[in-house]
C-alpha cells in the first residue's frame, strides 16, 4: 500500500463548477501538506500549503487537513480551463525532510 | 529571476548506456533534490543534496548517482541504463534551513531508454 493514496481520474467538469479533490494517507507523521499543479510537459509547481489540520484559502482555492481521518482535499471554485492540470497532493513528516507525493489527479475543465 | 533550468529537455539512450542529467537551482537555494516521474507511478523521490553533501537517497539502486558543485548546480547520473528507467526527471531546490515544503520544480528531461 502507498502512504499517500490519490484517486488518478480523469476528472471531467464544466467551466464555473466546484472542483473537489482529495487525498488519503496512512502515516500519522506527516505534519505539513501541500497541493502541487502541474501542466504537461512541466514541472510542479506550489499551489497551497497547510501546516497540521485546519482550512486554508487562497482566492479560488481552498485547502483542508482533517489529520483524525487522514485525508486532504483541495477544493477550486469556478473552475477554469485554463485549471486543467495534474494536481498532486505531497506532506513530510515533521522530523524528516523529505517531501511525499501522491500520485496525482488529472483534471480537465470543459469550457 | 530564473528559476530551476535543467539540460537537456529530452534524451534518448540504449539500454546499458549512461545518462547525465544537469540541473541549476533558483538563485540562493542550496538544496537540491532529484525526483523521477514515470507513467502511473507519480514522483518518486531519487537524491537530496545540501551544501555539496548527499543528505537523503530513495530507495533507487546504486547506479542512480549523483553530486552537487560548489556553485550547487547538480547532475544526476545513471549508469547501466534500462528500459524501466524512461520517466520524467525533475529537479527541485529549495532555500537551505527550511523545511523542504517549499519546493521549486524545473521542467524536467525527459529521459527515454531505447
Amino acid at each position: 500500500q502507498k502512504e499517500v493514496e490519490q484517486d488518478p481520474g480523469p476528472l471531467s467538469v464544466p467551466e464555473g463548477a466546484i472542483v473537489s479533490l482529495n487525498c488519503t494517507y496512512s502515516n500519522s507523521a506527516f505534519q505539513y501538506f501541500m497541493w502541487y499543479r502541474q501542466y504537461s510537459r512541466k514541472g510542479p509547481e506550489l499551489l497551497m500549503y497547510t501546516y497540521s489540520s485546519g482550512n486554508k484559502e487562497d482566492g479560488r482555492f481552498t485547502a483542508q487537513v482533517d489529520k483524525s481521518s487522514k485525508y486532504i482535499s483541495l477544493f477550486i471554485r469556478d473552475s477554469q480551463p485554463s485549471d486543467s492540470a495534474t494536481y498532486l497532493c505531497a506532506m513530510i513528516r515533521n522530523a524528516g525532510n523529505m517531501l511525499t507525493f501522491g500520485g496525482g489527479t488529472r483534471l480537465m475543465v470543459k469550457p | 529571476e530564473a528559476g530551476v533550468t535543467q539540460s537537456p529537455t529530452h534524451l534518448i539512450k540504449t539500454r546499458g548506456q549512461q545518462a547525465t542529467l544537469r540541473c541549476s537551482p533558483i538563485s540562493g537555494h542550496t538544496s537540491v533534490y532529484w525526483y523521477q516521474q514515470a507513467l502511473g507511478l507519480g514522483l518518486q523521490f531519487l537524491l537530496w543534496y545540501d551544501e555539496g553533501e548527499e543528505r537523503n537517497r530513495g530507495n533507487f539502486p546504486p547506479r542512480f548517482s549523483g553530486r552537487q558543485f560548489p556553485n550547487y548546480s547538480s547532475e544526476l547520473n545513471v549508469n547501466a541504463l534500462e528500459l524501466e528507467d524512461s520517466a520524467l526527471y525533475l529537479c527541485a531546490s529549495s532555500l537551505r534551513g527550511f523545511l523542504n515544503e517549499k519546493l521549486f520544480f524545473g521542467s524536467g528531461t525527459q529521459l527515454s531508454v531505447l
